[in-house]
């Protein structure tokens, strides 16, 4: 069966400051897609990022970037010189080839970021 | 733009009354979904739907049954609402193909009393 964990139930962090938000999966599946949501106060969940099982490249968006690491079974979320914009609650998702269609979530991790 | 629309943002019920939550998507999305989020448990998945009048159960489906009479709206039901299934509940649609995401609704926070 699959499987997210996100160790980190809330951080909090001073604006500027970096933060890593560590997402590590469980899968039996060699074809798998990870993804990371963004859920900020309003509650509507945000699609960030996705990833498939045969592309190991980091990815930087402007501020954002992620770590695939298969070796690891790991998907690490870092955003650099944070904001408090960036105060919300942030899932990391899988999803399985052959399995069902619907994504597993993780537990999710609140982050916030202080002025 | 993708929208996916909850028919409430937030609902008060009875225990013991029967609830409908509806979702409407606007994408001609194959898949829809529900979610119930609770503190520290993140999104659970209730049930999933593939196609009209195709339903599938997730990991959590008792005491809920869903209907999809038209390929834009999922309805999730509570048959005979419980304190218990207060909580937040999320619709989601996306396309049906191996990699592609969901794209949510607002939420519909639900308070059973």
């Amino acid at each position: 069966a699959q499987k997210v964990t996100q160790a980190q139930t809330e951080i909090s962090v001073v604006e500027k400051e970096d933060v890593t938000l560590d997402c590590v999966y469980e899968t039996r599946d060699t074809t798998y897609y990870l993804f990371w949501y963004k859920q900020p106060p309003s509650g509507e969940l945000v699609f960030l990022i996705r990833r498939n099982s045969f592309d190991e490249q980091n990815e930087i968006s402007g501020r954002y970037s992620w770590n695939f690491q298969k070796s690891t079974s790991s998907f690490n979320f870092t955003i650099t010189a944070s904001q408090v914009v960036d105060s919300a609650v942030y899932f990391c998702a899988l999803s399985e080839r052959t399995g069902r269609r619907a994504l597993t979530f993780g537990s999710g991790t609140r982050l916030q970021v202080q002025p | 733009d993708v929208k996916v629309t909850q028919s409430s943002r937030y609902l008060v019920k009875r225990t013991g009354e029967k609830v409908f939550l509806e979702c409407v998507q606007d994408m001609d999305h194959e898949n829809m979904f529900w979610y119930r989020q609770d503190p520290g448990l993140g999104l659970r998945l209730i049930y999933f739907s593939y196609d009209v009048k195709m339903k599938e159960k997730g990991d959590i489906p008792e005491g809920y049954s869903v209907s999809r009479e038209k390929k834009e709206r999922f309805s999730l039901i509570l048959e005979s609402a419980s304190t218990n299934q207060t909580s937040m509940y999320l619709c989601a649609s996306s396309y049906d193909g191996e990699y592609t995401e969901a794209f949510f609704g607002q939420g519909t926070r639900l308070t059973v009393v």
